[in-house]
């Protein structure tokens, strides 16, 4: 079945870029996505990439996909506390679900 | 619009008892979905409706856990007998099958935190 793979935990200072990282299985997912969860919330779309694309940059946010290594980041620049959060990514399987992962929880020191 | 609506937020009940979770999905949204969240598994998918008809129960756990979807505005997650490994977040999410290209945008609600003591 679908594997969605992440680190689990970063501290970044506010102010630094931090970078998250993830591997997936399922070559044929159209899109891949960032999630973010805040404490007591549920899940936010963040960004998405569509597969055919090697980046997209979103204000602070940037996507970064290599197909050949089913590897997927998200960097986001200029860090601040609001970005403390735990950070899903995710892709498409059979009929529009969508495969997590664990997740990656990034704490902002100030 | 108000998002996808979840109650209760949090439910704390004793081994045996019956759980009904409630959740309403974003107004015109098709497709619907449960999840559970614990620290050891992350977020599991238990059931997918779409057009108010369960199309993937694979998730579901065991015979205790049943979800149904009357209409399109509203879904029940009902856990009889419950237990304490049930402890998790529930999450309901709904999306817009079809839209967009193929693009899956889920939208989740707030979730439900339930505790079996």
């Amino acid at each position: 079945g679908e594997d969605v793979e992440q680190s689990l935990f970063l501290s970044v200072r506010e102010g630094d870029s931090s970078v998250i990282n993830c591997t997936y299985t399922d070559s044929s997912s159209t899109y891949l996505y960032w999630y973010k969860q805040e404490p007591g919330a549920g899940l936010q779309l963040l960004t998405y990439i569509f597969s055919n694309m090697d980046m997209k940059q979103d204000q602070r946010l940037t996507v970064l996909l290599n197909k050949k290594d089913k590897h997927l980041s998200l960097r986001i620049a200029d860090t601040q506390t609001g970005d403390s959060a735990i950070y899903f990514c995710a892709e498409t399987y059979g009929n529009n679900r969508l495969a997590f992962g664990k997740g990656n929880q990034v704490v902002v020191i100030p | 619009d108000a998002g996808v609506i979840q109650s209760p937020r949090h439910e704390v009940t004793e081994m045996g008892q019956e759980v009904t979770l409630r959740c309403k999905p974003i107004s015109g949204h098709n497709s619907l979905f449960w999840y559970r969240q614990t620290m050891m598994r992350g977020l599991e998918l238990l059931i997918y409706f779409n057009n108010n008809v369960p199309i993937d129960d694979s998730g579901m756990p065991e015979d205790r856990f049943s979800a149904k979807m009357p209409n399109a505005s509203f879904s029940t997650l009902k856990i009889q007998p419950s237990e304490p490994r049930d402890s998790a977040v529930y999450f309901c999410a709904s999306s817009l099958r079809g839209s967009r290209g193929g693009l899956d945008t889920q939208y989740f609600g707030p979730g439900t935190r339930l505790t079996v003591l």
